[in-house]
C-alpha cells in the first residue's frame, strides 16, 4: 500500500510557465517531507524539504506547499526552465530513518 | 568529495545467473540503503543498515535477494538466481544520522 502517492506520471510545461507537481500521503503523523529530482542515468538528488509545522517553504524558483488537512503537498517551479526536465519524487519519513517514496512525476519543460 | 559509488553501472545477465551489485557509501555516513526503482512502484526500499548492521530487510522481495555490509565502506546486494522480473535500476544511498539521503548513480540490471 503506497503511503506516498504521485498520481501524475508525467507533466509537460512551456518554458517560463509554472510547473506544479502534486503528492498525496496517507499518514497524518509524517512530520516532514522531501522532494528529490532525478535526471536520466543519475541517482535522485535532494531538492527541497518542508516541515509539517509549516505550510510553505521557498528556495529560489522552487516552492513546496503543504496542506495537512488534505494530506497533500505540491512543488511549484516558476519560471520553469528546460533544465528542470527530470523525474521528481516526493518522500516522507517511514520511521527508523528510512523514507517512503512516491512513484515519481516526469516533468518535461518545452523550450 | 566523492559521493556514493556503485558498480557495475550496467549489468546484463542471463536468467539463473548470480548478480552482485556493489556500493561504497559516503565516508562517515552511518546509514546505508538499497533501493530498487521500477515504473510501477517507484523507489522501493529493499534493506537498510545502520553502522553496518541490517535494520530492516522487509522490503527484500524474496530469499533470492541478500545484502551484506562487512564494513563501513562497502556493501553488496546479491541476487541468486536472477530472474527477468528483477530487471530494474538498483540504487544505493547513504545518510548521516538519518538526515538527507544521498544516492549513487544506480546499477542498471537487465536479466534476459
Amino acid at each position: 500500500d503506497q503511503q506516498v502517492k504521485q498520481n501524475s506520471p508525467s507533466l509537460s510545461v512551456q518554458e517560463g510557465r509554472i510547473s506544479i507537481l502534486n503528492c498525496d500521503y496517507t499518514n497524518s503523523m509524517f512530520d516532514y517531507f522531501l522532494w528529490y529530482k532525478k535526471y536520466p542515468a543519475e541517482g535522485p538528488t535532494f531538492l527541497i524539504s518542508i516541515s509539517s509545522i509549516k505550510d510553505k517553504n521557498e528556495d529560489g524558483r522552487f516552492t513546496v506547499f503543504l496542506n495537512k488537512s488534505a494530506k497533500h503537498l505540491s512543488l511549484h517551479i516558476v519560471p520553469s526552465q528546460p533544465g528542470d526536465s527530470a523525474v521528481y519524487f516526493c518522500a516522507a519519513p517511514a520511521g527508523g530513518n528510512q523514507f517512503y517514496f512516491g512513484t515519481g512525476t516526469s516533468l518535461t519543460v518545452i523550450p | 568529495d566523492a559521493g556514493v559509488i556503485q558498480s557495475p553501472r550496467h549489468e546484463v545477465t542471463e536468467m539463473g545467473q548470480e548478480v552482485t551489485l556493489r556500493c561504497k557509501p559516503i565516508s562517515g555516513h552511518d546509514y546505508l540503503f538499497w533501493y530498487r526503482q521500477t515504473m510501477m512502484r517507484g523507489l522501493e526500499l529493499l534493506i537498510y543498515f545502520n553502522n553496518n548492521v541490517p535494520i530492516d530487510d522487509s522490503g527484500m522481495p524474496e530469499d533470492r535477494f541478500s545484502a551484506k555490509m562487512p564494513n563501513a565502506s562497502f556493501s553488496t546486494l546479491k541476487i541468486q538466481p536472477s530472474e527477468p522480473r528483477d530487471s530494474a535500476v538498483y540504487f544505493c544511498a547513504s545518510s548521516l544520522a538519518g538526515n538527507t539521503i544521498y544516492f549513487g548513480e544506480g546499477s542498471w540490471l537487465t536479466v534476459v
